[in-house]
């Protein structure tokens, strides 16, 4: 039983527009959610997290908004730019807890 | 910081086989995790170390696999025998504590395949 799901696995996206990835989730105790970006022939590397106090989290042209009452989060990449292209993972975990529980990926890809 | 280590990044071998997947974590780091990543179950977590000890191993899929972790710089996954159906990408992470919210520092990856 998948209790994260990102249910698009791929997505484009024309350069400069914007890219929103959702994450869905099934356990009301994670309380932590993150988004790591992954490039081919290499290891996800951490994006954006948000806390469960939280609704919303900025960092640049990254933002992540969480629902919690829906148990939905999104990143938002605006604008998106050719070097976005990459596999998104959202993941999910309780504070104070050692496992994240990662979605199957989003592939992005940003058309120039 | 060299980020963490992994060896090798591509194994192909025979089925029945055995295998050894190696990784170094970022020094300092307390916890280590093991993934595996397949198209259609993504990222899973098989084991996780806090200060050498393993502590969860329950995704660890059969017997055939086992992880140590000897010193606080070094890190085993084994796979023997090997089956074709073992055939993904396995990332080594480390962490500064095991608790979230810290965030995981993945490896490369190492891409096994298995004939």
């Amino acid at each position: 039983d998948q209790q994260v799901k990102q249910n698009s696995p791929s997505l484009s996206v024309q350069e400069g527009r914007i890219s929103i990835l959702n994450c869905d989730y099934t356990n009301s105790m994670f309380d932590y959610f993150l988004w790591y970006k992954k490039y081919p022939a290499e290891g996800p590397t951490f994006l954006i997290s948000i806390s469960s106090i939280k609704d919303k989290n900025e960092d640049g042209r990254f933002t992540v908004f969480l629902n919690k009452s829906a148990k939905h989060l999104s990143l938002h990449i605006v604008p998106s730019q050719p070097g976005d292209s990459a596999v998104y993972f959202c993941a999910a975990s309780e504070t104070g807890t050692y496992k994240y529980i990662f979605g199957t990926g989003t592939r992005l890809k940003v058309l120039a | 910081d060299a980020g963490v280590i992994q060896s090798p990044r591509h194994e192909v071998t025979e089925m029945g086989q055995e295998v050894t997947l190696r990784c170094k974590p970022i020094s300092g780091h307390n916890s280590l995790f093991w993934y595996r990543q397949t198209m259609m179950r993504g990222l899973e977590l098989l084991i996780y170390f806090n200060n050498n000890v393993p502590i969860d191993d329950s995704g660890m899929p059969e017997d055939r696999f086992s992880a140590k972790m000897p010193n606080a710089s070094f890190s085993t996954l084994k796979i023997q025998p090997s089956e074709p159906r073992d055939s993904a990408v396995y990332f080594c992470a480390s962490s500064p504590s095991g608790e979230s919210p810290y965030e995981q520092y993945f490896g490369p990856g190492t891409r096994l395949t298995v004939t």
